[in-house]
């Protein structure tokens, strides 16, 4: 398995800034991922993180939007940026091991409040 | 879109058994049922998954149908902490984008004492 902590837990932030959420895990993984979970929704995959390279973002998410760095194996970070409101959720990091057990551990979460 | 099929809510008695349904209907040979669960304001929990064969571990067992069209997850002896969103994902082996995890809406289990 992986462990997966996530910076900050918490946040509450104001309308038109950004928030940097850093996720880090205890070994060299494969892939990281980022999810967003709405209130009282399930989760939505944001995007792929790829180490050194451009993240691969799902339909409906932009990077001008959610700027994703991934510098080495086992390190992300994950910016919101000019928050709304509507950008309230939990943020979740995710990484997938490799090898004949393929699974994928997800972090505690960035609870995300914009007032 | 999710590519699976679960009842909204289930309740289960403390101690009982909880069986937990999934419909995968359209699942293809590559792809691989997944269980997690979430409880509630925590990230999901992985609990098992399987390609054809049933599977066992310390936390369930996963049951799937030799058709593979459906499974169940089995909690042998339901606790109270076991109330959760379970969700039952199917997902390529075959890694890359096709093996991304899309999460449906779940199954809320209940469990009361």
């Amino acid at each position: 398995s992986a462990v997966i902590s996530q910076k900050p837990s918490r946040d509450i932030c104001q309308r038109g800034t950004s928030l940097t959420i850093q996720c880090q895990v205890d070994s060299q993984v494969t892939m990281m991922f980022w999810y967003r979970q709405q209130p009282g929704q399930s989760l939505t995959l944001i995007a792929t993180a790829n180490q050194g390279s451009e993240a691969t973002y799902e339909s409906g998410f932009v990077i001008d939007k959610f700027p994703i760095s991934r510098p080495n194996l086992t390190f992300s970070t994950l910016t919101v940026s000019n928050m709304s409101p509507e950008d309230s959720s939990i943020y979740l990091c995710s990484v997938r091991t490799s090898g004949t057990k393929d699974t994928q551990y997800f972090g505690p979460g960035t609870r995300l409040t914009v007032l | 879109d999710a590519k699976t099929t679960q009842p909204t809510s289930m309740d289960c008695a403390e101690g009982r058994a909880a069986n937990l349904p999934c419909n995968h209907s359209t699942i293809s040979g590559n792809e691989y049922v997944y269980w997690y669960r979430q409880i509630h304001s925590q990230g999901p929990q992985y609990i098992i998954h399987g390609l054809k064969n049933n599977e066992t571990n310390e936390m369930a067992s996963l049951i799937i149908t030799e058709d593979r069209k459906s499974s169940t997850l089995i909690l042998p002896h339901a606790t109270l902490r076991d109330t959760a969103v379970y969700y039952c994902i199917v997902r390529s082996y075959y890694g890359g984008s096709q093996g991304n995890l899309i999460f449906g809406k779940g199954t809320k289990l209940s469990v009361k004492p």
